[in-house]
């Protein structure tokens, strides 16, 4: 079974600075998917960032980007330029690529609570 | 596009009580959903997942139950809450990722 750990349970940064959310999982996968959401205070679960395992590119969305080691099976979560609105919980995610039995299940790690400080 | 709703958005129930929460999707068909529940400031729990109508898969043994009696329309139940069952309950549905509701809070009394 897959495990996804986040290693930081809260994480602080000041405002306009850059942050890394760490995440790593454990697979004998070699094919599969890695997300990033936010959980603001509303609690919606907001999907950031999309990493497919076969892309070599690290993916980048605005000023969210991520560092994708497969064989480190590490998969970490940059924010640039913080702001005030990206204090939240992030959760990494794992998905498996196959069919059969995965059904499109995510596992989840524990959450890493963020606090951006003005 | 593709929206989810949940209701509803916030419910009481004592002890003992029945419950049924809902959650539609629109702009997509035959998706896998999925129920969820999350204790504050903790992770998810993956409860219940559907692939198609009347299909239901149980990840963890408990006092609810669900349902899925149309292609997008996927409730969750009980026959007699426990204090144990508040908690925050997200729906969602997949394409590759997963997109969720906007959740319930219930509080159980």
């Amino acid at each position: 079974a897959q495990t996804v750990t986040q290693s930081q349970p809260e994480m602080s940064v000041q405002e306009a600075e850059t942050v890394t959310l760490s995440c790593t999982y454990d697979t004998s996968e070699s094919d599969y998917y890695l997300f990033w959401y936010k959980q603001p205070p509303s609690r919606q679960m907001i999907l950031v960032i999309r990493q497919e395992a076969y892309k070599q590119q690290n993916a980048t969305e605005n000023r969210f980007s991520v560092n994708f080691q497969k064989a480190a099976k590490s998969f970490s979560l940059k924010i640039s330029d913080s702001q005030l609105g990206d204090a939240a919980m992030y959760f990494c995610a794992y998905r498996s690529a196959s069919g059969g039995t995965s059904y499109g299940k995510l596992t989840f790690g524990q959450g890493t609570i963020l606090t951006v400080h003005p | 596009s593709q929206t989810i709703h949940q209701w509803p958005a916030t419910l009481v129930q004592p002890v003992g009580s029945p419950l049924s929460l809902e959650c539609t999707v629109e702009g997509t068909s035959n998706p896998n959903l999925y129920w969820y529940r999350q204790a504050a400031g903790r992770g998810l729990q993956l409860l219940f997942y559907s692939v198609g109508i009347g299909q239901i898969s149980s990840e963890v043994p408990q006092n609810l139950s669900a349902s899925r009696p149309q292609d997008r329309q996927f409730i969750l139940s009980s026959k007699k809450l426990l204090l144990s069952d508040s908690g925050f309950y997200l729906c969602a549905w997949s394409a590759v990722e997963q997109f969720f509701g906007p959740g319930t809070r219930l509080t159980v009394l």
